[in-house]
Formats: structure tokens, sequence, C-alpha cells
């Protein structure tokens, strides 16, 4: 089994300033981690996806993240953000053991709230 | 453009009453999930099918039905079993082979009067 902390449930940060959303999983295979974005009222939509190769993995709007397998951390990462990136954060894991139905863990969810 | 599909966005339900939610998809994936979304808590596994004909429960599943006769749909019943239906609905599919990443639908606001 999995699970997923996601360790702060608001961030408030300032227009342009960097902001770092923090996770943490548990699990006693090897994973796969991904994390999402959800606008109000909406669906999920990918931000980027941890699978193999390259620890640093860089997504859409310009938010990457960093696996690192001995903290068992996934963090998100912007150097700059905007109003429009003002949403709801999700950390996912899902499994690679052969013949699961790779559903996803998902994290309680960070609140990312950018002020202008 | 292929994608997911829910209806409706909003369902008001009284109590005692069934009330089945909409999920299609033309992305041609095998695997499809519900979701439950509230609030601080993330979103939580009800049921998922990988193939036609066949699902499983999720973590949460007691109170709810699927089916899954087409592989372009998978829709979910919330009985009057569940004691507390009021939350946000989602439904994804996978991707097949190595990318595994799921693609989510708009959402269904079920709330109970």
């Amino acid at each position: 089994a999995q699970s997923v902390t996601q360790l702060d449930s608001q961030v408030p940060v300032f227009e342009e300033a960097p902001v770092e959303l923090r996770c943490n999983y548990s699990s006693s295979v090897s994973v796969y981690l991904f994390w999402y974005v959800q606008y109000p009222n909406q669906g999920l939509q990918l931000l980027l996806k941890y699978l193999s190769g390259s620890t640093l993995v860089k997504g859409i709007n310009g938010f990457e993240a960093e696996f690192n397998k001995s903290q068992t951390s996934f963090h998100l990462r912007k150097p700059s953000v905007h109003i429009s990136d003002t949403a709801e954060y999700f950390c996912a894991v899902s499994d690679l053991k052969r013949g699961s139905a790779r559903q996803l863990t998902f994290g309680s969810g960070t609140q990312l709230t950018v002020l202008p | 453009d292929g994608g997911i599909t829910q209806s409706p966005k909003y369902l008001f339900r009284k109590e005692g009453q069934n009330v089945t939610l909409s999920c299609e998809q033309n992305l041609n994936h095998d695997a499809m999930y519900w979701y439950r979304q509230d609030p601080g808590q993330g979103l939580r596994l009800i049921y998922y099918s990988q193939i036609v004909n066949d699902f499983q429960k999720g973590d949460i599943a007691e109170g709810y039905s699927v089916s899954r006769e087409k592989k372009e749909s998978f829709p979910l019943t919330v009985t009057s079993a569940q004691k507390n239906p009021t939350a946000f609905y989602l439904c994804a599919s996978r991707a097949p082979g190595g990318r595994n990443e799921q693609f989510f639908g708009p959402g269904t606001r079920l709330t109970v009067l």
C-alpha cells in the first residue's frame, strides 16, 4: 500500500515570488509520481510526472519537480508564480507492480494562493 | 477532440433516492476510475474497471455501484445506502502502456437535500 503526505494545506505567496509545494510518499514498492492541478469546480489536469530516468522533471506552466528516492519526496517548484497559478495542487503515486490496477493514491492537496 | 465527459455538472437528490452519474470517454482507454473528492481529503477511489464487463471495488465502495458494458462508458450509481453522498465526483481513464497517467473529466457535484 502507498500513502502520500502533502505537508502544507495552504500556501500563500506573492506574485513573481518562487514557490515550493512539498510532497512525501511511502511505499513498499517502486512508484510512479504525479502532480495534478485543479481549478475551482473543474477536473484535474496533469502538471508533470516521474516514471524513470532524470530525477528533475519539467512540466507545463513553468513547473518542475525533483524526485528524491532517499528522502521519498517529490516537491513541486516554480521560480516565479502568476496570479493564474492560484489553484489546488495534488501529489499522487501509482505502484509499478505487474498486473496492478495502477490506481492513484492522492495526497490531501495544497491550496496555492498567489497574492498581487 | 478526445476526452472525458461527465454529466450532469450539478445534481440534486432527495434522501433515499438512487442517482446515476454518467462518464463517457472517447480516448479508447481500457481502464476507467471513479473518485470522490471531499474538502481537505484529496481524492478517494470508489471503483475501477480495467476492461469491459469487469470492475473492482476501491477504498470506499460501500453505497455505490457501477457497470461497464461498453468500453466508452462507466456510469456510477449512488444508492440510498451511501450515508453521506454529498461530494464532488470525478471520473478518469488511464492511458495504456507505460505512460500510466490518468485523464480526468470535469466532475459532477452531487448535493443531497
